[in-house]
């Protein structure tokens, strides 16, 4: 199984701060992967795909990038309704395809 | 706008079999990777498996012996069965389509998620 390896597990962040997550691979996935927001009791939410493409109704506050097999979210400006918990997945390897442990964005 | 609704009992025995089901609206199952993933309460996710439009499947090796994921195009439904249950199977279950058609890639739409506990 290809690993992913998330951090930070938790991150503590004030409404306005640039927050920046970061997922790495165990081995090259070229650029298969997505970052999901997920709030308590609902469903993750896929923010962007294809490690930089926003998906739609997406706020452009986000955003994707890779080096290598090393993946970062950020988040330009924390407004109130990020603080959340985010998941990377990789889809380069369907057997199977992983998540990162997630990195819970709380507020300081 | 497709939607995702999950559906079965909320309990379970442990030894016995966890049963599942997810009603596409809104859209035809037609062209698409359909998946279950769960999440243990306080946990990440696990990508269980999928099903594709033409009956084929694929399982994470971790659950492969005890998993069944199968499609009922005519109801618009597709359907987990998880054997031999145990504490560990308890979880939020969601499914969850392919966010395109005709590729493995990652889930948008998902269900609401439903809490299975396995307990005697």
């Amino acid at each position: 199984d290809i690993q992913m390896t998330q951090s930070p597990s938790t991150l503590s962040a004030s409404v306005g701060d640039r927050v920046t997550i970061t997922c790495r691979a165990s081995r090259s996935i070229s650029s298969w992967l997505a970052w999901y927001q997920q709030k308590p009791g609902k469903a993750p939410k896929l923010l962007i795909y294809k490690a930089s493409s926003l998906d739609s109704g997406v706020p452009s506050r986000f955003s994707g990038s890779r080096s290598g097999t090393e993946f970062t979210l950020t988040i330009s400006s924390l407004q109130p309704d990020d603080f959340a918990t985010y998941y990377c997945q990789q889809y380069n390897d369907y057997s199977p395809t992983t998540f990162g442990q997630g990195t819970k964005v709380e507020i300081k | 706008q497709v939607q995702l609704q999950e559906s079965g009992p909320g309990l379970v025995k442990p030894s016995e079999t966890l049963s599942l089901t997810c009603t596409v609206s809104g859209g035809s199952i037609s062209s698409y990777y359909w998946s279950w993933i769960r999440q243990p309460p306080g946990k990440g996710l696990e990508w269980i498996g999928y099903v594709y439009y033409t009956g084929t499947t694929n399982y994470n090796p971790s659950l492969k012996s005890r998993v069944t994921i199968s499609l009922d195009t005519s109801k618009n439904q597709f359907s987990l069965k998880l054997n031999s249950v145990t504490a560990a199977d308890t979880a939020v279950y969601f499914c969850a389509r392919g966010s395109r058609e005709l590729e493995l890639r990652d889930f948008d739409p998902w269900g609401q998620g439903t809490l299975v506990t396995v307990s005697s």
